[in-house]
C-alpha cells in the first residue's frame, strides 16, 4: 500500500466551477500536511500547508481529517491557470530524528473554457 | 534570486556511461535532497543531506552516489547508467525536513 494515495484524475472542470479532491495517508503518526502544485514538465511548488482546523488561501481551501486519515483540496471559481497536477505531501518524523516528506503521485486538474 | 539551479537540464546516456548532476542553492539551506519522478509513482527520495559534509540514503539509493562538499552544492552521480534510471531528477533544498521545499527545474535523463 502506498503511504500517500491520490486519485490521478484527470478532473475536468469548467472555468468558474468548483472542484475538490482528496488524498489518503497510511501512517496515523503523520504530523504535517501540504499541497504542492506541479505544472506540466515543471518542478513542484508549495501551494499551501494544511492545518488541523482547515485553512483557506484565496480560492483554495484545505481540510484535514485525522480520524479518517485524509486531506482535501477545494478550488473555487476555477481559472484556466489552475490546470496542473496537485501533489499531496505528508511529513512523518522518524525515530532517528530525521523526518521525510512523502509525496503522492498527484491529481491532475484540467480547467476548460 | 536563483533559488535552486540544476545542471544539465537534459541528457542522454548510453548504458554503462557515468555522469554527475549538479545542484546549487543560494538560500543557505541546510537540507538538500535528490528525488526522481516517474509516471504514476510520485517523487521518490534517492539521497539527502542534512548539512555540509553529510549524506544519507533515501528510499531508492541503489545505483547512485552523492557528495556535499560545500553547503550550497549537492552532487548526484551515476557510476554505470542503466535504462531503469531513465527519469526526471529533481533537486530540492529546505531549512528543515518539514515544510517548504524549493525545487530545481529538473534534469530529464534518458539512458539508452
Amino acid at each position: 500500500r502506498k503511504e500517500v494515495e491520490q486519485d490521478p484524475g484527470p478532473f475536468n472542470v469548467p472555468e468558474g466551477a468548483t472542484v475538490a479532491f482528496n488524498c489518503t495517508y497510511s501512517n496515523s503518526a503523520s504530523q504535517s500536511f501540504f499541497w504542492y502544485r506541479q505544472d506540466c514538465r515543471k518542478e513542484p511548488k508549495l501551494l499551501m500547508s494544511v492545518y488541523s482546523s482547515g485553512n483557506e488561501d484565496g480560492r483554495f481551501t484545505a481540510q484535514l481529517n485525522r480520524a479518517s486519515q485524509y486531506i482535501s483540496l477545494l478550488i473555487r471559481d476555477s481559472k484556466l491557470s489552475d490546470s496542473a497536477t496537485y501533489l499531496c505531501v505528508v511529513f512523518l518524523l522518524k525515530t532517528d530524528s530525521w523526518g521525510k516528506l512523502q509525496f503522492g503521485a498527484g491529481t491532475q486538474v484540467v480547467v476548460t473554457p | 534570486n536563483a533559488g535552486v539551479t540544476q545542471t544539465p537540464k537534459f541528457r542522454v546516456l548510453k548504458t554503462g556511461q557515468s555522469m554527475t548532476l549538479l545542484c546549487a542553492q543560494d538560500m543557505n539551506h541546510e537540507y538538500m535532497y535528490w528525488y526522481r519522478q516517474d509516471p504514476g509513482m510520485g517523487l521518490r527520495l534517492i539521497h539527502y543531506s542534512v548539512g555540509e559534509g553529510t549524506t544519507a540514503k533515501g528510499e531508492v539509493p541503489d545505483g547512485y552516489n552523492v557528495s556535499r562538499l560545500k553547503k550550497q552544492n549537492f552532487l548526484l552521480g551515476l557510476e554505470s547508467a542503466a535504462p531503469s534510471q531513465t527519469s526526471v531528477y529533481f533537486c530540492a533544498s529546505s531549512w528543515g525536513p518539514a515544510g517548504s521545499y524549493t525545487f530545481g527545474s529538473g534534469t530529464r535523463l534518458t539512458v539508452v
